[in-house]
């Protein structure tokens, strides 16, 4: 299996527009993770999804954020309007079930100018 | 809710020398988990430590898990350079929420 796959892998876009990250699970995994990396808050749970039904959205920062999972095999992670504070590596990872280690994607560098 | 501490956050070291990363977390974890990030990489998982007493080795690296002292370790051995990477430990709140400790950026010099 390739892994937990994440695109793009660097985006670079202006304050106020729309970006969308996202993220191909490792099939048959139930579990995925969006996280948000950052120097100063290290490693943040943002939204967890199981059998793509959103379950715990507490860590979303702002409405700005938003995240779906259309199917098993597909996730995105949108952001409208885009804030230079929003500028960090976001991570997507899948687990196979719950309570099991979690298998983590290559990470989109975010950088809002 | 959970909150996972790590120290110290940043580590020196001599090749060959040996020393321990320390993982204190607050409330009852049901599983505890090493990983390792190289710089600009992703997270990739070291151990799984499923119970009380449980120790795990994988080449130099030793993590190991006492619960009732709401303690995980990492212990290296006779360091070498390929090492030098961020330690995160993690723990999960009920299960499925991970929650990671602030990572220890391990340097081994030369």
């Amino acid at each position: 299996d390739a892994g937990v796959i994440q695109s793009p892998r660097h985006e670079v876009t202006e304050m106020g527009q729309e970006v969308t990250l996202r993220c191909k699970p490792i099939s048959g995994h139930n579990s995925l993770f969006w996280y948000r990396q950052t120097m100063m808050r290290g490693l943040e749970l943002l939204i967890y999804f199981n059998n793509n039904v959103p379950i715990d959205d507490s860590g979303m920062p702002e409405d700005r954020f938003s995240a779906k999972m259309p199917n098993a095999s597909f996730s995105t992670l949108k952001i409208q309007p885009s804030e230079p504070r929003d500028s960090a590596v976001y991570f997507c990872a899948s687990s196979p079930e719950l309570n099991t280690e979690a298998f983590f994607g290559q990470g989109t560098r975010l950088t809002v100018v | 809710e959970l909150k996972v501490e790590q120290n110290p956050l940043f580590l020196s070291m001599q090749e060959g020398k040996n020393y321990t990363i320390y993982c204190n977390y607050s409330t009852t974890s049901d599983r505890l988990y090493w990983y390792r990030q190289d710089p600009g990489k992703s997270l990739e998982s070291l151990f799984v430590l499923l119970s009380n007493g449980a120790v795990k080795q994988e080449g130099r690296l030793m993590a190991s898990l006492d619960t009732k002292a709401r303690l995980s370790t990492l212990h290296i051995t006779a360091a070498v350079h390929d090492l030098s990477a961020t330690y995160f430990c993690a723990g999960t709140a009920g299960t499925y929420k991970y929650i990671f400790g602030t990572g220890t950026r391990l340097k081994v010099l030369a």
